[in-house]
């Protein structure tokens, strides 16, 4: 079946350490999107690619880092820069051109700073 | 620049009880609109949306939206919910923009039914 894969599910971190969550698809989106989701907030933009290569900032991009080497792959960096990382991490894809499109998102990772 | 507010942050009602989670945007440009749904340490699923047309849109569970363009409103409703409907529900605005698809969500609401 076609799907976003997160990975890890639950990952624990100590201050000053950077840790990379994986988002793999296998739908053949162009589009890639990594969201922040905490609690009363909703989701807020990290970054963002529409193709391999190259990829632009959110509205919270300060203290992350992301790659866009392959279509199906789009890892996001928590540096030892971003001031409050305890969250759940969402990644989405969507497929064409539009303002319509449907974002499919992964199941999400949850990072915990101890 | 667009903008999405979810009035409520929790609603409760009871099983078979009707429902609606409000939702207001605002955008200068063309007007995509979305609900999301979010069970438990799970991601986000579309739940429906509302592109062109008609202006009632419907899921395949029972819930439907009203878009609005008046009140600059896209309220879901069900008429009867089901404990299975407990969730959180997003709802979002989406334009192209400068390349890039843009959607912003909203805070989201927590639906909660109680037998």
């Amino acid at each position: 079946d076609g799907g976003i894969t997160q990975s890890p599910k639950y990952l624990f971190r100590k201050e000053g350490q950077n840790v990379t969550l994986s988002c793999e698809q296998n739908l053949n989106h162009d589009a890639m999107y990594w969201y922040r989701q905490d609690p009363g907030q909703g989701l807020r933009l990290i970054y963002y690619s529409q193709i391999v290569n190259d990829f632009q900032k959110g509205d919270i991009a300060e203290g992350y880092s992301v790659s866009r080497e392959k279509k199906e792959s789009f890892p996001l960096t928590v540096t030892s820069a971003q001031k409050n990382p305890t969250a759940f991490y969402l990644c989405a894809s969507a497929h064409g051109t539009s303002g319509a499109n449907v974002l499919t998102f992964g199941a999400g990772s949850r990072l915990t700073v101890l | 620049a667009q903008s999405v507010t979810q009035l409520d942050s929790q609603v409760p009602v009871f099983e078979e009880a009707p429902v609606e989670l409000r939702c207001n945007y605002s955008s200068s440009v063309s007007v995509y609109l979305f609900w999301y749904v979010q069970y438990p340490n799970q991601g986000l699923q579309l739940l429906l949306k509302y592109l062109s047309g008609s202006t009632l849109v419907e899921s395949i569970n029972g819930f439907e939206a009203e878009f609005n363009k008046s009140q600059t409103s896209f309220h879901l409703r069900k008429p009867s919910v089901h404990i299975s409907d407990t969730a959180e529900y997003f709802c979002a605005v989406s334009d192209w923009i400068q390349g890039a698809q843009k959607l912003v969500f909203g805070q989201g609401t927590r639906l909660t039914i109680n037998p």
